[in-house]
């Protein structure tokens, strides 16, 4: 079974909807994010998430929010969904490594992907 | 601010053919991450290396390799001897070591297609 999933794959909605994107992880990781990518921009941060009670926007929170309902569980949010929110949506999770002096930084482990049209 | 750029939009080569992903970076950190990540046409992200700033010796693994030079601030990839399972979009990215949340930024991306 996979690390990380993303659900649903894929969802085709209408301008307005509000839409519910969910992840959930086994890895047993505190830190969770949400990226959306889109052709020749690479990925963006939307939100981040290093435990249940800590949530964090990203470069491009507007439009969407977030709930880290458990450890292993962090659902992306778009209230009322437009087209230019259309785009390829990745949960990643990483676990901090302390190394090279404390100081740490975290490999990412990403989901599948989540590909959401909005008309 | 940190910056990752991947010049080569797209590249194709035969099949058997070496190819190069350049990558080169820009940060203000004297202590950072590199890494590489896949994406093949399924969509899905697949976490290939990460080296630290500290750490030049070039990586082989199987026929991926991976160059790292602090003078000219370049992680650049190299596949020998492409496959066409190797068809898919790099990214390159970099992160900054922190003391708590550290910022990924991301390329833009190279697909690179095999040809059989």
């Amino acid at each position: 079974d996979a690390d990380v999933t993303q659900t649903p794959r894929n969802r085709i909605t209408k301008t307005g909807k509000r839409i519910m994107l969910e992840c959930s992880q086994t890895k047993g990781h505190d830190r969770m994010y949400w990226y959306r990518q889109d052709p020749g921009l690479g990925l963006r941060l939307i939100y981040y998430s290093f435990d249940v009670k800590d949530i964090n926007k990203g470069e491009i929170s507007d439009g969407y929010s977030v709930s880290r309902q458990a450890q292993a569980k962090f659902s992306l949010s778009l209230e009322s969904a437009i087209p230019n929110q259309t785009a390829l949506y990745f949960c990643a999770t990483s676990d901090p490594g302390v190394t090279l002096a404390g100081l740490s930084t975290d490999t990412q482990y990403f989901g599948p992907g989540t590909r959401l049209t909005v008309l | 601010a940190q910056k990752v750029t991947q010049a080569q939009t797209e590249i194709s080569v035969v099949e058997k053919e070496d190819v190069t992903l350049d990558c080169v970076y820009e940060t203000r950190d004297t202590t950072y991450y590199l890494f590489w990540y896949k994406q093949p046409p399924s969509g899905e992200l697949v976490f290939l290396i990460r080296r630290n700033s500290f750490d030049e010796q070039n990586e082989i693994s199987g026929r991926y390799s991976w160059n790292f030079q602090k003078s000219t601030s370049s992680f650049n990839f190299t596949i020998t001897a492409s496959q066409v399972v190797d068809s898919a979009v790099y990214f390159c990215a970099l992160s900054e070591a922190r003391r708590g949340y550290q910022k990924v930024t991301f390329g833009t991306g190279t697909k690179l297609q095999v040809i059989p």
